[in-house]
């Protein structure tokens, strides 16, 4: 049974990066079948993809078109896990964070979620 | 505000049959598949409906969906209490070239 596993600080500042990392259970990240996404969710904004990344014959990422600028998700192999990091946070990225799996087309595994909110 | 639009609200009594609809453009809904994803209150969204139609196993058959053009629907038969949840769809943007969602249906069993 594939299980994903969200952590990381639960209140960043004003202008500072976020960073979450997720980690992977009965599977691998490094799957040719799988890609890892984050998606968040909010009230204002409701479900929101963010990003993912995945394996074929190499890494690739792809990213939301509007937050492309601010928006990183890496690959660990070494511990089976990947991350986010979202720069220049503004109260509007207050969330909750979900690592997603996606295969075949659709999002099948959600993590728990992490709830993340911006303020000084 | 999404590029997916849902309407905000859908309710039933127990037993009947209520539909909630996704609506798109040519750029998503119009070339890809759909998928619905159901949010119980406090948790996790999880995927229901996959490629317009198909039910992962242990989704019972009172649960369907369907897509024509740019629009797609999600029904639930026999409408039960643990069915009051929000209701998400969701399909790939050939033009964004990421993934879009519509705003969610919370939907109220009376």
């Amino acid at each position: 049974q594939v299980q994903l596993q969200e952590s990381g600080p639960g209140l960043v500042k004003p202008s500072q990066t976020l960073s979450l990392t997720c980690a992977i259970s009965g599977d691998s990240v490094s799957s040719k079948n799988a890609a890892w996404n984050w998606i968040r969710q909010s009230p204002s904004r409701g479900l929101e993809w963010l990003g993912r990344t995945f394996y074929r014959s190499k890494w690739s990422n792809d990213y939301e078109v509007s937050m492309k600028s601010r928006v990183t998700v890496n690959p660990d192999t070494s511990k089976n896990q990947f991350s986010l990091q979202l720069s220049s946070v503004t109260p509007e990225d207050t969330a909750v964070y979900y690592c997603v799996r996606s295969q075949d087309g659709h999002f099948d595994v959600w993590g728990r979620g992490t709830r993340v909110t911006v303020s000084s | 505000q999404t590029v997916l639009t849902q309407p905000p609200s859908a309710s039933g009594t127990p037993g009947q049959r209520v539909t909630i609809s996704c609506s798109g453009s040519s750029s998503n809904v119009g070339r890809n598949t759909v998928n619905w994803y159901q949010q119980l209150p406090g948790t996790a969204p999880k995927f229901l409906i996959y490629s317009n139609n198909q039910r992962p196993s242990g989704v019972p058959d009172r649960f369907s969906g369907s897509k024509s053009g740019t629009s797609a629907s999600l029904a639930i038969s026999g409408l039960q209490s643990e069915d009051e949840a929000d209701y998400h769809c969701a399909t790939w943007d050939d033009s964004l070239k990421n993934w879009v969602f519509g705003g969610g249906t919370k939907l109220t069993v009376l």
